[in-house]
């Protein structure tokens, strides 16, 4: 029944290594976003996709490469994890609703790299 | 640039008193929406109230409403009637559009409120 699920909900790791998070919508939305929440609890968005086309692309590193086999799906994937990489990431989606954009988070993707 | 500004970063109200959370954003654009997402130590991002920036009219949401002033660029938020609920961290959020694409929230820093019995 969640509208926006990501997986894992926690994900502890090593500097170097490589990792996914997988994030699902159910809501028929046709946008797909990741933001991060560093340590200070500050958001900021990463990537949009739509339809599986990649719309927004802020200033972050190479390593992390967004991927959507369909509408329904954005997973993340993380290169040679850095120390730095240590947030709570966030999947959402969002569409129309009543000519309003309505947006929608995952409940967020604990990183931790040690 | 589009910047969102929350100056109180923690605030503490009594339980069934009113509060009100601060933020002030900057942009050259004339259509736009705004928000205030509330995050509890579940870490899940929950919709507090909705504004679209052609609205005149205030956005209210039971306990919650918003005095959206567009000349000021100022948006803040009233809780009425505080519950120990409420307790958690409050983003003032800002959104302009892209057509049939979504778009792109900017957030601001959060204020922290602890509701107290």
């Amino acid at each position: 029944d969640t509208a926006v699920s990501q997986t894992p909900k926690y994900l502890v790791t090593q500097m170097g290594n490589d990792k996914s998070i997988k994030c699902e919508q159910n809501l028929g939305h046709d946008t797909m976003y990741w933001y991060k929440q560093d340590s200070k609890k500050f958001l900021k968005i990463m990537f949009s996709y739509n339809n599986k086309e990649l719309i927004i692309n802020e200033t972050v590193p190479n390593r992390f490469s967004p991927k959507s086999p369909d509408k329904a799906h954005l997973n993340l994937h993380i290169n040679s994890l850095e120390l730095g990489d240590s947030a709570v990431y966030f999947c959402a989606s969002s569409g129309q609703d009543r000519g309003v954009e309505k947006l929608f988070f995952g409940s967020g993707t604990q990183l931790s790299v040690l | 640039a589009q910047t969102v500004t929350q100056s109180q970063p923690e605030m503490s109200v009594q339980e069934a008193e009113t509060v009100t959370l601060s933020c002030t954003y900057d942009t050259s654009e004339n259509n736009y929406y705004l928000f205030w997402y509330k995050q509890p130590p579940s870490r899940q991002m929950i919709l507090v109230i909705r504004q679209e920036a052609y609205k005149q009219q205030n956005a209210t949401e039971n306990r919650f409403s918003v005095n959206f002033q567009k000349a000021a660029k100022s948006f803040s938020l009233k809780i009425s009637d505080s519950q120990l609920g409420d307790t958690a961290m409050y983003f003032c959020a800002f959104m302009i559009p892209i057509y049939n694409q979504g778009g792109k929230l900017i957030f601001g820093q959060g204020t922290e409120l602890s509701v107290k019995p």
